[in-house]
């Protein structure tokens, strides 16, 4: 069973193009997450829902616009797609969002290639 | 704001032999340092992690120290195997209700065999 599920894996797209990643889980947790790990590996969190209410949103291009539909969900659309937009995007989820932390799962990445 | 700088970027052992990792973070409110592993290719995964109220904490080869006072924790592994090769990234996470967590910049690690 895959606790938190991306699609599509890989994606090549050209530029200018709009194009988006859905992110599921079934782990029954509050909250989801999008990080965008670089070329250099570095991973920064882009926007965060707890219960399908976004808590975080980085400074990110208002090109990137995520949407949850249901907890569950976590779909990352991105539109005029740029050259420095490839990278890997992570989905996540964890149980809460709450005081103290907790751990956070990590989906298998989406592969984006901008060309 | 919100930082967490970890050395070294990158460190090359041999197989037996240890390794540490150190991270420092700037916000004195954080209170939870998790640690993953990232093989090549794969997902980010916790291997440990430390909470505020205790020093050190362990786990078979790995274990995690923690000094509040001096805002640093470290990773280390003993008796490193080649399949302990990954990139390893620390994070901190502050006392906020957004369950936000800031990565350290990453080290992959090589063990030699």
């Amino acid at each position: 069973d895959t606790a938190v599920s991306q699609t599509p894996k890989y994606l090549v797209t050209q530029m200018g193009n709009d194009k988006s990643i859905k992110c599921e889980q079934n782990l029954g947790h509050d909250t989801m997450y999008w990080y965008k790990q670089d070329s250099k590996k570095f991973l920064k969190i882009m926007f965060s829902y707890n219960n399908k209410e976004l808590i975080i949103n980085e400074t990110v291009p208002n090109r990137f616009s995520p949407k949850s539909p249901d907890k569950a969900h976590l779909n990352l659309h991105i539109n005029s797609l740029e050259l420095g937009d490839s990278a890997v995007y992570f989905c996540a989820s964890s149980h809460y969002a709450g005081v103290g932390g907790n751990t956070i799962y990590f989906g298998e990445g989406s592969w984006l290639t901008v060309v | 704001g919100e930082n967490v700088e970890q050395h070294p970027s990158t460190l090359s052992v041999q197989e037996g032999d240890s390794a540490v990792i150190k991270c420092t973070y700037s916000d004195s409110a954080s209170n939870y340092f998790p640690w993953y592993k990232q093989e090549l290719g794969k997902r980010p995964q916790l291997i440990i992690d430390i909470r505020s109220n205790v020093g050190e904490k362990k786990d078979q080869r790995i274990a995690v120290t923690l000094n509040k006072t001096a805002k640093h924790f470290s990773l280390h592994i003993t008796e490193t195997q080649p399949e302990d090769s990954a990139v390893y990234f620390c994070a901190a996470i502050g006392l906020s209700n957004t369950g936000k967590l800031i990565f350290g910049q990453g080290t992959t690690l090589q063990v030699k065999p």
